[in-house]
């Protein structure tokens, strides 16, 4: 099984910041087959990156995937109030498909 | 608009069944990989199971193997998950969700269905 880790566990940042999240797995990892998804408070998680760095259909370009091998991250250029979520990396090119522990991203 | 909508949750006992509905609408149904991924409160996402768009071919994780069982019916756009043998540490919102490949992205997501394990 591929042990996805994220950090930092909890970020907190101010509007217009830009935040970067990190995504280390156990082992190396086909950047085709990692993921991030974002979660609201009491809402299904969103696709918003897939295949290491596409953007998924409407997310704005603030938001880029990069990495390879075992780290890869995730970077939210010029924070945005409706950023505030947990966020997850995610490997789905082996089973189990596994999802890292989530980065709780709070706006000052 | 592509629709995920779970169903069939609910309170139960340790030891006991429940069956898991998702009802999908706004795509081909038969095209698309299914999965089911769980929640336990507050917690993180796991991944419970996935099945093949012909229904042929399953995977489970380990937490569920032997107990769970995926299944569809694409004629009524429907996806399973039967839960039997059910523990406290089961209980989480269950979400469904598709890929189109057997290994690729989860694009659409569910709203959830909770499950409560308790005596």
């Amino acid at each position: 099984e591929i042990v996805l880790t994220q950090s930092p566990g909890t970020l907190s940042l101010s509007p217009g910041e830009r935040a970067t999240l990190s995504c280390r797995a156990s082992q190396s990892i086909d950047s085709n087959y990692l993921g991030w998804y974002q979660q609201k408070p009491g809402q299904a998680p969103r696709l918003l990156i897939y295949e290491g760095s596409s953007r998924a259909a409407g997310i704005p370009d603030r938001f880029s995937g990069s990495g390879a091998g075992t780290d890869f991250s995730l970077t939210i250029s010029r924070l945005e109030p409706e950023d505030c979520a947990v966020y997850y990396c995610q490997q789905y090119g082996s089973s189990p498909r596994t999802f890292g522990q989530g980065t709780k991203l709070e706006i000052k | 608009q592509v629709q995920l909508v779970e169903s069939g949750g609910g309170v139960v006992r340790p030891g006991r069944s429940l069956r898991l509905s998702c009802a999908v609408s706004g795509f081909a149904f038969s095209d698309y990989v299914m999965h089911w991924v769980r929640q336990a409160p507050g917690k993180g996402l796991e991944w419970v199971a996935a099945i093949s768009n012909d229904g042929s071919n399953q995977d489970y994780a380990d937490s569920v193997k032997g107990r769970f069982t995926i299944s569809r019916d694409n004629s009524k756009n429907s996806l399973y998950l039967l839960m039997n043998s059910l523990r406290p540490e089961d209980t989480a919102l269950y979400y469904c969700a598709r890929s189109y490949f057997w290994f690729s992205d989860f694009d659409y997501w569910g709203q959830g269905s909770l499950v409560t394990v308790s005596s």
